[in-house]
């Protein structure tokens, strides 16, 4: 069984349009993370939630928004795509908000055209 | 700042030779230090992690890590280089009292057969 998996793996869509990346992990964990990697490989933390409360929101455009119905789910949506928006977005859970040892998922790859 | 710099951002070395990855952090607190390994199109996966215990730290597939504060370096050695080992890989720095990690630009190891 996958760890962390998250859905789609590939998205592409036209600049405006909404778009949502669902994520769930299945390892008991209580934090949930959004990273951004952009095509240099460079990763950024975008959110991070501790048993559905959000706990990190880095300098991220408000078009950004996610979502935690329950401590093993993290979606995040986003509105009015942007051709900067095209990049892979990681999820990733630790076991607590203090844990160094993050499991990613396989990451979704979104263009933007 | 707290920061990490990766002092390469391409290694490429021949099958059965030594790999050495360079990663030196700012020193600001404590840290707790960490190498990933990224696949092509995969996630990240924890190779090793220090945390303030043995400063030699051994991970998973052969590779370790040596901390070592007068220098505030953790460079990822292996012995012998194998063709599976060609990935990106990513130095992480944990600092006391902040919840986000922080990521190195990435050294993308290259195996020549």
């Amino acid at each position: 069984d996958t760890a962390v998996s998250q859905t789609p793996k590939y998205l592409v869509t036209q600049m405006g349009n909404d778009k949502s990346i669902k994520c769930e992990q299945n390892l008991g964990h209580d934090t949930m993370y959004w990273y951004k990697q952009d095509s240099k490989k460079f990763l950024k933390i975008m959110f991070s939630y501790n048993n559905k409360e959000l706990i990190i929101n880095e300098t991220v455009p408000n078009r950004f928004s996610p979502k935690s119905p329950d401590k093993a789910h993290l979606n995040l949506h986003i509105n009015s795509l942007e051709l900067g928006d095209s990049a892979v977005y990681f999820c990733a859970s630790s076991q607590d908000a203090s844990s160094g040892e993050l499991f990613f998922g396989e990451g979704s790859r979104l263009t933007v055209l | 700042a707290q920061s990490v710099t990766q002092l390469d951002s391409h290694v490429s070395v021949s099958e059965g030779t030594p790999v050495l990855l360079r990663c030196n952090y700012s020193s600001s607190y404590s840290p707790s230090l960490f190498w990933y390994v990224q696949h092509p199109n995969k996630g990240l996966q924890l190779l090793l992690k220090y945390t303030s215990a043995a400063t030699l730290v051994k991970g998973i597939n052969g590779f370790e890590a040596e901390f070592k504060k007068s220098e505030t370096s953790f460079h990822l050695t292996k012995p012998s280089a194998h063709m599976s080992d060609a990935a990106e890989y990513f130095c992480v720095v944990s600092y006391t009292g902040r919840r986000a990690l922080t990521f190195g630009s990435g050294t993308r190891l290259q195996v020549q057969p």
